[in-house]
């Protein structure tokens, strides 16, 4: 089953435009993590937010959490066409940091 | 730089082999996942180890099994490869305890005719 689900499943944008995705989780998490993963390749990890932390920044990403909604979101500004990617978000339930993710969020960012 | 390092980028099997997949990690960590990925369903867990010897279904094992012998390697093994299970394969690894993130393998495409 899928913990995370990504809205939207796919975005395109212009350049210097910025581009928001959510991820909504069903249950309660110790963190909430994105990862971003470039065509066919593995995933590389950007940002981790507690379950105890609202807000969190990170050059150009601002991830939010809100633990009362179960729902995260991650903005990334003034995007570039290196930003052309699926993101994903992950969420980890225990120790132990086994991560669920979500069926992710791709972006087309059209220079 | 922690380096996770799968086998194969590419595979191509038959129906009915018995096909490996291996995955290194050099940073000592002690847990070690492998996931599938397939278009429109994300990542689903198959296995997930958190010790040597030591394994745990994930939510789809159907089909597979695991091996880890030795703290940096895990194995991917598909006792009897069929169709459905074409697909990206993607190992990652990260250190037990809270809040830690997770380093994942290239991935390795595994088509089975």
């Amino acid at each position: 089953s899928q913990q995370g689900e990504e809205d939207p499943q796919a975005l395109s944008i212009q350049e210097g435009e910025n581009a928001t995705m959510n991820c909504s989780y069903k249950t309660s998490i110790n963190n909430l993590q994105w990862y971003r993963q470039n065509s066919g390749r593995g995933l590389v990890h950007l940002i981790l937010i507690r379950s105890n932390e609202r807000e969190k920044h990170s050059g150009r990403l601002r991830v939010t959490l809100d633990t009362s909604k179960k729902s995260s979101s991650l903005l990334i500004t003034a995007s570039r066409a290196a930003d052309t990617a699926s993101y994903f978000c992950a969420t980890a339930k225990a120790a132990g940091n086994k991560l669920t993710f979500g069926g992710g969020t791709r972006v087309l960012v059209k220079p | 730089d922690v380096k996770v390092t799968q086998s194969s980028r590419y595979l191509v099997k038959r129906t009915g082999e018995k096909v490996f997949l291996e995955c290194v990690q050099d940073m000592d960590h002690e847990n070690m996942f492998w996931y599938r990925q397939d278009p429109g369903l994300g990542l689903r867990l198959i296995y997930f180890s958190y010790d040597v010897k030591m394994k745990e279904k994930g939510d789809i094992p159907e089909g597979y099994s695991v091996s880890r012998e030795k703290k940096e390697r895990f194995s991917l093994i598909l006792e009897s490869a069929s169709t459905n299970q074409t697909s990206m394969y993607l190992c990652a690894t990260n250190r037990q305890g809270m809040n830690t993130e997770a380093f994942f393998g290239q991935g390795t495409r595994l088509t089975v005719v």
